[in-house]
């Protein structure tokens, strides 16, 4: 089946920690992004990737890096300068090339807690 | 710059009425897409509709209608009998067709639908 997977589901963090979580995606998708959603809020967009090697920052981009070395993957490292890492993150594949009707299509979540 | 804008943070709606979820959205590229998601408890994000800005016709799927009015820069989900299964978040998304495409969201309507 194509689709989108996040890893893991849930993950703790000690406070001056990088972490990484993984996104992955079979669905032969160009476009990636990373979103952070807090309790109640928005989704606010982090980083995006529109193809290979290439990445632009989102609206909230302080205190998070990303790869994208394969079409399939977009990792996202939070850094110990995010001061506030405790959310939700989604990430999303979509189609591109001018097909505006692609729907981005998301994974499950990765819930991140820092302790 | 591109802005969506969500101005319900939540609403209430007895079960078999109809709803309307506002979103006003802010662009300068005459080429855009217009998406809804819906977020229920689990996290997960569940497309539900597109709306083209060259679209002539109001998208439709289902119980779910997108009321576009494009002078207004404006493009209202419309559900037709709520059913309880219905309250979750929604959020109004739009991507320009220029540049890197980024896909943004607004913050959000909270819908609970009441038996």
């Amino acid at each position: 089946d194509g689709g989108i997977t996040q890893s893991p589901k849930y993950l703790f963090r000690k406070e001056g920690q990088n972490v990484t979580l993984s996104c992955e995606q079979n669905l032969n998708h160009d476009a990636m992004y990373w979103y952070r959603q807090d309790p109640g809020q928005g989704l606010r967009l982090i980083y995006y990737s529109q193809i290979v090697n290439d990445f632009q920052k989102g609206d909230i981009a302080e205190g998070y890096s990303v790869s994208r070395e394969k079409k399939e993957s977009f990792p996202l490292t939070v850094t110990s300068a995010q001061k506030n890492p405790t959310a939700f993150y989604l990430c999303a594949s979509s189609g591109y090339g001018g097909r505006m009707n692609t729907e981005a299509f998301f994974g499950q979540g990765t819930r991140l807690t820092v302790v | 710059a591109q802005k969506i804008t969500q101005t319900q943070p939540g609403m209430f709606v007895q079960e078999k009425e109809a709803v309307t979820l506002d979103c006003t959205y802010d662009t300068s590229d005459p080429s855009y897409g217009l998406f809804w998601y819906k977020q229920p408890s689990s996290g997960e994000m569940i497309f539900l509709i597109y709306q083209g800005s060259y679209d002539q016709q109001n998208a439709t799927e289902g119980r779910y209608s997108l009321n576009f009015q494009k002078a207004r820069k404006s493009a209202n989900l419309v559900i037709s009998a709520s059913q309880l299964g219905d309250s979750a978040m929604y959020f109004c998304a739009m991507r320009e067709i220029q540049g890197a495409q980024k896909l943004v969201f607004g913050q959000g309507t909270r819908l609970t639908i009441n038996p």
